[in-house]
This record gives C-alpha cells, sequence and structure tokens, in this order.
C-alpha cells in the first residue's frame, strides 16, 4: 500500500531558526495537505496543494509541492514557540463516493526553545 | 459551524464494558471518518463513510462496530476491548477532495 515517509522524526531549534520539513510518498499524488497537531491536540489542516510544482505561502510558512507529485516540504522561517507541535504530511490513496481515504505520513515533531 | 464535536472526550472503560463514541458535525459534509491515534504515531485510517454508507473498512476488528444514523452523526459503539485498544480516537469530516476537519477525540484507556 502507499507509504508515506517524512524526516526528519524530530527537530529540535532556538526560537527564531529557520525549520524545513520533508515529506515522500511512495505513489504519484492527486494532491497533498499539511496538518499541525499541538501537544495533547488534535490534527489541524492547514494546506492543500494540488499542482505539480506548486508554492503557496501562509505567513511565516512556505509549502511546496514537487514536480513529479511524490514529495512536498513544509518550510518554517523564524520559528516562535507557537509553532511548537508534530507537522503531518497526507495524501489519498483512494477516492470512494464523496470520501477520500487520507494516509498521514510518519510526522515531524518541532520543538522550539528561547 | 466549522467544528467537528466528540463526546466523551475521556473514557475509562473495563474490557468488559460496552461504551459508544460519538461526533458530530453540521458543516454539511458527506464524508467521516473514524482514526486510531497511538502516542507520536500518526492517525490511523479505521472507517470511512461516505453518503452515510460505509465505504472502507480497514480491517478493523468487530470489537469496533461503527454507525452513522444520518448525515451529521457518527458514533463507534465499542465492546470487549482490549487495553492495547487505549489510544485517541479521532473523527474527522471532509467535502470530497477537500481537507479533514478534526474533532478533538476522546481518549480512550481500556483496563
Amino acid at each position: 500500500g502507499q507509504q508515506v515517509m517524512q524526516i526528519p522524526q524530530y527537530q529540535h531549534v532556538q526560537e527564531g531558526e529557520d525549520f524545513t520539513t520533508y515529506c515522500n510518498s511512495s505513489t504519484t499524488l492527486s494532491n497533498i495537505q499539511w496538518y499541525k497537531q499541538r501537544p495533547g491536540g488534535h490534527p489541524v489542516f492547514l494546506i492543500q496543494l494540488v499542482k505539480s510544482g506548486e508554492v503557496k505561502k501562509q505567513k511565516r510558512l512556505t509549502f511546496q509541492f514537487g514536480e513529479a507529485k511524490k514529495n512536498s516540504s513544509l518550510h518554517i522561517t523564524a520559528t516562535q514557540t507557537t509553532d511548537v507541535g508534530t507537522y503531518f504530511c497526507a495524501g489519498p490513496s483512494l477516492y470512494t463516493g464523496t470520501a477520500s481515504k487520507l494516509t498521514f505520513g510518519t510526522g515531524t515533531r518541532l520543538q522550539v526553545t528561547l | 459551524d466549522t467544528e467537528v464535536t466528540q463526546t466523551p472526550k475521556h473514557l475509562v472503560m473495563g474490557m468488559t464494558n460496552k461504551k459508544s463514541l460519538k461526533c458530530e458535525q453540521h458543516m454539511g459534509h458527506r464524508a467521516m471518518y473514524w482514526y486510531k491515534q497511538k502516542a507520536k504515531k500518526p492517525p490511523e485510517l479505521m472507517f470511512v463513510y461516505s453518503y452515510e454508507k460505509l465505504s472502507i473498512n480497514e480491517s478493523v476488528p468487530s470489537r469496533f462496530s461503527p454507525e452513522c444514523p444520518n448525515s451529521s452523526l457518527l458514533n463507534l459503539h465499542l465492546h470487549a476491548l482490549q487495553p492495547e485498544d487505549s489510544a485517541l480516537y479521532l473523527c474527522a469530516s471532509s467535502q470530497y477532495d477537500g481537507g479533514y476537519t478534526f474533532g478533538s477525540g476522546t481518549r480512550l484507556t481500556v483496563v
């Protein structure tokens, strides 16, 4: 079945440093989604990328979808303590009716200290 | 209303108990999902409902029984669970190919 891997598993940065997490799928994706899960919380949808080579920005966050639509990255500029959490990429592997089967990546846990 | 509401938030149950988890959304989403998440792991898909019909069952043991009474509600009935079933159970909904909206989850402990 589809596998989605992320690296690194964990990163600890000082506040103000940049952070990047990379996502790789074993299969070509129709789209890639990114979620953030705060400690003790639930996944929160951040963004969806659909087009090959697409780049989207949300304030200090930059998301990129690879040309082959098998990989993606999330870059955070000048991290803040509010960025702490686990970042998951996710890709659909199956569509049924109005639903999609979303497979989550292994996740990257970000710790930010002052 | 842009939320998915799950109850209860915490649940402790014995291995012989029967309990139910509830999920509700009023966003008009016709796809609803149950995920299970263990600590420091990604969410794992359990069930997918599309138009109130079960579309995908990811080979989940029969001690977990999903139910979708209408387009806004999703239940997960639990019976004779094992301690290894202790986890965060997440409900989510989506509009076809869009992002999922997750509920805050039920933290289940089986004793």
